[in-house]
């Protein structure tokens, strides 16, 4: 059975660091890529980027531009775990992230979300 | 960056009847068109793919249609489990964007 697990929610100050998981399971985590979605409280859903671990050498990471500089993704190809991370939360980072494998750029399975609050 | 326009923004529907749904892309995406439903407090489920595969196991009832800009969703008959909240999607172009969402609610 194809799993995403996410990371647990959190509560950040404005400024500081964070990093959110997602551990894939029950597929070849290598062999799909896994996109990041935010969903900001009573709004719709946006794609933040993706990232391709592979068999072999780096992984092909993709930002959409609205995102590029603002995260950082990454992944453990040896614990089958997507990473999305922030050096600087702001207020308007207040969001549910969601990480999904694509098949062909579709989300066909999703994890749980991990609520992100970021306030003074 | 290609937007998606969704309409209309809510529909008030009973259970049976027929829904449409509506999303219009601001330039051709083919047939790479999506849809997808969330209902509050879970993630979204993949409905459809390119623009009329139903996705594994999502009832029959859900059908898409469309090609270019202007892509459909019909729901035949309206259960009570699929009064929620649906995005589409398109894979045409980078970055992947979504429709601002359609909600529907019982009326």
């Amino acid at each position: 059975e194809v799993q995403l697990v996410q990371s647990g929610a959190e509560v950040k100050k404005p400024g500081e660091s964070l990093k959110i998981s997602c551990k894939g399971s029950g597929y070849s985590f290598t062999t799909y890529w896994i996109g990041w979605a935010r969903q900001m409280p009573g709004k719709g859903l946006e794609w933040m980027g993706m990232i391709y671990p592979g068999d072999s050498g780096d992984s092909d990471i993709r930002y959409n531009p609205s995102f590029q500089g603002q995260v950082s993704i990454s992944a453990d190809k040896s614990i089958s775990t997507a990473y999305l991370q922030w050096s600087t939360l702001k207020a308007s980072d207040t969001a549910i992230y969601y990480c999904a494998r694509l098949k062909v750029n579709w989300g066909d399975y999703w994890g749980q979300g991990t609520l992100v609050t970021v306030s003074s | 960056e290609i937007v998606l326009t969704q309409s209309p923004a809510t529909l008030s529907l009973s259970p049976g009847e027929r829904a449409t749904l509506s999303c219009r892309a601001s330039q051709s995406v083919s047939n790479y068109l999506g849809w997808y439903q969330q209902k509050p407090g879970q993630a979204p489920r993949l409905l459809i793919y390119d623009a009329s595969n139903r996705a594994t196991g999502i009832p029959a009832r859900f059908s898409g249609g469309g090609s270019g800009t202007d892509f459909t969703l019909t729901i035949s008959s309206l259960e009570p489990e699929d009064f929620a909240v649906y995005y589409c999607q398109q894979r045409g172009n980078w970055p992947l964007t979504f429709g601002g969402g359609t909600k529907v609610e019982i009326k």
